[in-house]
């Protein structure tokens, strides 16, 4: 079944330094896509980067970066020089398509990243 | 230019009520989804729509109905409430996940069932 993990309920990282959430997957497509979502406190969901399975070169977005290990169906998030914003809960998605029922993106539960001074 | 905006925000139900979480989108998406929200379990997916007239159920239907007459609306509907519903919910469109097409999400709607 297709499922998303994330094994890292909270991380902590200081300020200026880089910082990587783990995100690994489970699916039988042969086409999917891979995607994170950014929420801070005020509740908003934010998208941050988005990962094809056909995609040679791994995804970045300034200071994001998605590092795809096909093999390893792994996703993991990367933010470099970490700032005070990027405190908020992490959580990284799947495209799953269903047969007759179109697509679907199921997440994983999460991860709460803490930046300090 | 709106995006996606949920009514209600928040709504507070006793048990055994039904109620309607109305969705719309001026995007213009096919795809439309119902998410809901609970600590500790992320968002885990409750309908969902690949376009007008047409829906799929997700990871945790039971107790929800769902209706797709309008591209640009999605409601989700719960029957007979329960506590257990008691949850954020979230609505979010897309033109499609598997072209890498981000969703687009709601400020969310918070539900209490006492």
């Amino acid at each position: 079944a297709q499922k998303i993990t994330q094994t890292q309920p909270g991380m902590f990282v200081q300020e200026k330094e880089a910082v990587t959430l783990d995100c690994t997957y489970d699916t039988s497509d042969q086409s999917y896509g891979l995607f994170w979502y950014k929420q801070p406190s005020s509740g908003e969901m934010i998208f941050l980067i988005y990962q094809g399975s056909y995609d040679e070169q791994n995804a970045t977005e300034g200071r994001y970066s998605l590092n795809f290990q096909k093999a390893r169906k792994s996703a993991n998030l990367v933010i470099s020089a970490s700032q005070l914003g990027d405190s908020a809960m992490y959580f990284c998605a799947m495209s799953h398509f269903r047969y007759q029922a179109g697509t679907a993106l199921i997440f994983g539960k999460g991860t709460t990243l803490s930046v300090s001074s | 230019n709106a995006g996606v905006t949920q009514t209600p925000k928040f709504r507070v139900l006793k048990t055994g009520q039904s109620m309607t979480l109305l969705c719309a989108q001026d995007m213009n998406h096919e795809y439309m989804y119902w998410y809901r929200q609970d600590p500790g379990m992320g968002l885990r997916l409750i309908h969902y729509s690949v376009g007008e007239g047409t829906t799929a159920k997700g990871e945790v239907p039971d107790g929800y109905n769902v209706s797709r007459l309008k591209k640009q609306n999605f409601l989700l509907g719960l029957e007979s409430a329960a506590p257990s519903q008691t949850s954020v919910y979230f609505c979010a469109s897309s033109y499609g996940p598997r072209e890498g097409g981000e969703l687009f999400f709601g400020e969310g709607s918070r539900l209490t069932v006492l």
